[in-house]
């Protein structure tokens, strides 16, 4: 069926180094997406969205990239803190009205003193 | 905290016994979803209400799974004769609207099967 993947399940930098974390998706139907945050016994917290008519999104130290040709999505994070550490995942829906977000298995991030 | 709230957070339960889960959403949020997370996994969609009435159920993993939101509230989320495979994390969110940006998860409660 459908679903949300990411390429890594680890990964690991050096503080104040860039990272980058991937998520393929598969629904060709897919409207908008969005990366969470999970830090262990939390649940997910929001960090940045992007609509299917756009191509990059910036935040606070987060950018999203959608390349919609090859289904792929990203999230960038600058100057990356220890606090940065914990897994994230993307998400799906179809529109933002959906109901049911559609989780890929997630990226655990590692921050490296 | 006006945050959305889960209670309990940790439960231990033998196999074949039945247990509740509540969620107490953020107050203005009128729509509230359940979500499955297994170790390692992202969250799984279960089910989601709007005020009281719960417009989307098919996603219950069994039978053994039902979820009420009674005066559009909080919502309580029941699983009934527990097996071993039902040993997850399970997620309350709370939204107000469509706007699924507004997504507010919160911290779980984890289910141990024994």
């Amino acid at each position: 069926g459908e679903s949300v993947g990411l390429h890594l399940p680890t990964l690991s930098v050096q503080e104040g180094d860039n990272s980058i974390i991937n998520c393929a998706y598969s629904n060709s139907a897919s409207d908008y997406f969005i990366w969470y945050k999970q830090e262990s016994g939390k649940g997910p917290q929001f960090i940045i969205d992007i609509r299917s008519n756009m191509d990059k999104r910036q935040g606070q130290r987060v950018t999203v990239l959608l390349n919609k040709t090859v289904k792929h999505l990203s999230l960038q994070i600058a100057a990356t803190q220890p606090g940065d550490s914990a897994v994230y995942f993307c998400a799906e829906s179809p529109d933002t009205g959906r109901r049911a977000l559609t989780f890929g298995s997630g990226t655990r991030l590692q921050v490296q003193p | 905290d006006t945050g959305v709230s889960q209670d309990p957070r940790h439960k231990i339960t033998k196999r074949g016994q039945n247990v509740t889960f509540r969620c107490d959403p953020i107050s203005e949020h009128n729509r509230l979803y359940w979500y499955r997370q297994t170790l390692g996994q992202g969250p799984e969609f279960l089910t989601y209400f709007q005020n009281e009435a719960q417009l989307e159920k098919s996603r219950l993993l069994s039978d053994r799974f039902s979820a009420e939101r009674p005066k559009g509230s909080f919502s309580t989320l029941e699983i009934q004769r527990t097996e071993q495979g039902d040993s997850a994390m399970y997620l309350c969110a709370s939204s107000f609207g469509d706007r699924v940006h507004g997504y507010t998860f919160g911290s779980g409660t984890r289910l141990t099967v024994v």
